[in-house]
């Protein structure tokens, strides 16, 4: 199906271990996103890509990594996962419009 | 540092009124001012913005950006209960920052 995609939906981990968060979209869009959004602070920019093998951090980098070797592939992994990065995951892509994914729900517990 | 600013926080109106949101902004490298509605999921585009004084509309929503004054406004007419989100604001410079949102409840 044609859209962007985000795997998985909803993840819970425990602090300290390593989650991948997949974001996957079928555009070809350069430019991809990473956001997280919690109560009061609204869409934090993490990381964003705008090309294959081109990313820059954005507002909220610290405990996050990117990768983009393909266009249409954006993962976001937490090398050791804390309490503090419990929230909901958006992954975008954007031409002359963005395009958000439904959403990661995550939980470190 | 990169901020974007929207207000009011939250508005309750009742349908049928008109609403203006609001949307500043202090970045450097502006590139473009984009306007969402998020309801219970992802937020849903609405506009884009990168040219000054031109209007934007889709139906009953229109959006005008003012570069001169660093702002954008968003307004509804005749609102509706389906109206009822949160409305969000994000300017596209050197990266993506959005605003707090601003809260709309349409009563009917």
């Amino acid at each position: 199906d044609a859209g962007i995609t985000q795997s998985p939906r909803y993840k819970i981990t425990e602090t300290g271990r390593q989650v991948t968060l997949m974001c996957h979209q079928t555009w070809s869009h350069s430019y991809m996103f990473w956001y997280r959004q919690d109560l009061g602070h609204g869409l934090r920019l993490i990381y964003y890509s705008a090309a294959a093998d081109i990313t820059d951090k954005g507002e909220v980098p610290d405990g996050y990594v990117v990768s983009r070797s393909k266009t249409e592939n954006f993962p976001l992994t937490l090398e050791s996962a804390t309490r503090s990065q419990t929230s909901v995951y958006f992954c975008a892509s954007r031409d002359s419009k963005q395009y958000f994914g439904p959403g990661t729900r995550l939980t470190v517990t | 540092e990169d901020k974007v600013v929207q207000s009011p926080l939250s508005l309750v109106v009742h349908e049928g009124d008109t609403v203006t949101l609001n949307c500043s902004y202090e970045v450097t490298n502006f590139r473009s001012l984009l306007w969402y509605k998020q309801e219970k999921k992802a937020p849903t585009f609405l506009f884009m913005l990168t040219s000054s004084g031109i209007e934007k509309k889709s139906g009953r929503l229109s959006s005008i950006l003012d570069k001169k004054e660093l702002s954008s406004i968003l307004n509804i007419t005749a609102t509706q209960t389906g109206d009822s989100a949160i409305y969000l604001c994000a300017v596209f410079s050197n990266d993506m920052r959005f605003g707090a949102g601003t809260r709309l409840t349409v009563k009917p």
